[in-house]
């Protein structure tokens, strides 16, 4: 069964504290890996698709990496304004979209 | 564009009764996802439309939930009898292109509540 977790459940950082988020995932025929941000009270936002090892993707602050068995969502020199929910999930090829649970990322100024 | 329009915001019923959410998707998205988010369960996808024809349903927990969309601007999820366990967030989303885009759109979410 197609399975994805993510690490840390909850994360603390000092503004300008660069860390990684991590995303396993058991998905057989990997269609498509993707980040999404969530704030409280609203639904989440789009932040990358990642389709094949060795792909990376930046925007602003952030970059994404993917790996044939894991992503890391790199946080760079983070402000208060990037604290969210990071959700990753799976889509493989004849099933259903997979979320992980998601890290809590707060960022202190 | 408006976004993802979801209506109502906030629903409380009663164990029994049928509860009715509402979606008007982005204008010119041919996609349309229907999720339900709790803490114990996370995100999870229900039902997805591609030009108004729904193409996966195996999220969807039993015959007590349907969704119809009967054209390109508006979808419904039902639940008929509702039940407490069906406490949750509903996010309806939309997106363009073949869905291995994910670039899709969130509503804001419906927060149901049955007692």
């Amino acid at each position: 069964e197609d399975q994805v977790t993510q690490s840390p459940e909850a994360l603390r950082l000092q503004e300008g504290e660069s860390s990684s988020l991590n995303c396993s995932y058991t998905v057989s025929g990997l269609r498509g890996l993707f980040w999404y941000r969530q704030d409280p009270g609203k639904g989440p936002e789009f932040l990358f698709t990642l389709y094949s090892a060795g792909e990376e993707k930046e925007k602003e602050r952030l970059k994404a990496t993917l790996t044939k068995k894991e992503s890391f969502l790199h946080i760079t020199a983070p402000k208060p304004e990037d604290s969210a929910t990071y959700l990753c999930a799976g889509h493989s090829y004849g099933q259903n979209f997979v979320f992980g649970p998601g890290t809590r990322l707060s960022v202190l100024p | 564009d408006a976004g993802v329009i979801q209506s109502p915001r906030h629903e409380v019923t009663e164990m029994g009764q049928e509860v009715t959410l509402r979606c008007k998707p982005i204008s010119g998205h041919d996609y349309l996802f229907w999720y339900r988010q709790t803490m114990m369960r996370g995100l999870e996808l229900l039902i997805y439309f591609n030009n108004n024809v729904p193409i996966d349903d195996s999220g969807m927990p039993e015959d007590r939930f349907s969704a119809k969309m009967p054209n390109a601007s508006f979808s419904t999820l039902k639940i008929q009898p509702s039940e407490p366990r069906d406490s949750a967030v509903y996010f309806c989303a939309s997106s363009f292109g073949p869905e291995s885009s994910y670039e899709q759109y969130f509503g804001p979410g419906t927060r149901l509540t049955v007692t």
